[in-house]
């Protein structure tokens, strides 16, 4: 059980470009999660899927963000046109899916990035 | 709808004294609660949580909590503080029918030599 997996760990981009973000969940996990953490706050709910499946999505992603689970393995998150506002720490988490309700869920290291 | 307080942004504890990190929430319908712990730099790790049954949760480490229906309360506790659980602590509330978990802003635990 090697855990979330993450890359790239670190992302440096300016305002404009577009960046890709990958989450590996733990292998047999049905479902993940996005999270936006920036500086002193805790995290905000993004999007979860139930394998390929995307079931909810947060109102705080706009149109410029997208994300896929396009196999039910692992997943991308995209941001276009980046803004200096989306500089914050982008984590995945990953759970089960074996139960009904909510379950626990296991965190990646994040992806933090800085848009200049 | 669903929100998490924790009421003390910084609890500080001197090594081997016990230690209590706070959480009231909010949800509707029947709570689901976790904690979890954050190192710097680093992801969220998993400590406890309660889904039903016993009101106090053993988890890692040697933390505890202690569901408290009436007063929505769900506390954080260690009898004796390492040095090296410093960190930042959240509490993260759930309910039947979601998915998503609702942090706070979190708690920094200091504990000093």
């Amino acid at each position: 059980d090697t855990g979330v997996s993450q890359n790239p760990r670190h992302k440096i981009t300016k305002r404009g470009q577009n960046v890709t973000f990958r989450c590996d969940p733990i292998s047999e996990h049905n479902r993940l999660y996005w999270y936006r953490q920036t500086l002193g706050q805790g995290p905000e709910f993004l999007t979860y899927f139930q394998n390929e499946a995307q079931l909810e999505k947060s109102r705080l992603l706009s149109d410029r963000f997208s994300a896929e689970r396009p196999k039910g393995s692992f997943s991308t998150l995209e941001i276009q046109r980046t803004e200096q506002g989306d500089s914050a720490m982008y984590l995945c988490a990953s759970s089960s899916g074996l139960a009904g309700g909510p379950e626990t869920q296991y965190f990646g290291p994040g992806t933090r990035l800085l848009v200049l | 709808a669903q929100s998490v307080a924790q009421p003390e942004d910084q609890v500080n504890v001197a090594e081997g004294n016990p230690l209590t990190v706070k959480c009231t929430y909010s949800v509707s319908g029947n709570p689901y609660l976790f904690w979890y712990v954050q190192y710097p730099n680093r992801g969220l790790q998993f400590l406890l949580k309660y889904i039903t049954g016993d009101n106090l949760v053993k988890g890692s480490y040697g933390f505890e909590a202690e569901f408290n229906k009436s007063q929505t309360s769900f506390h954080l506790k260690k009898p004796s503080a390492l040095v090296s659980d410093s960190a930042l602590y959240f509490c993260a509330p759930t309910s039947t029918g979601f998915q998503k978990l609702v942090f706070g802003t979190g708690t920094r635990l200091l504990v000093s030599p």
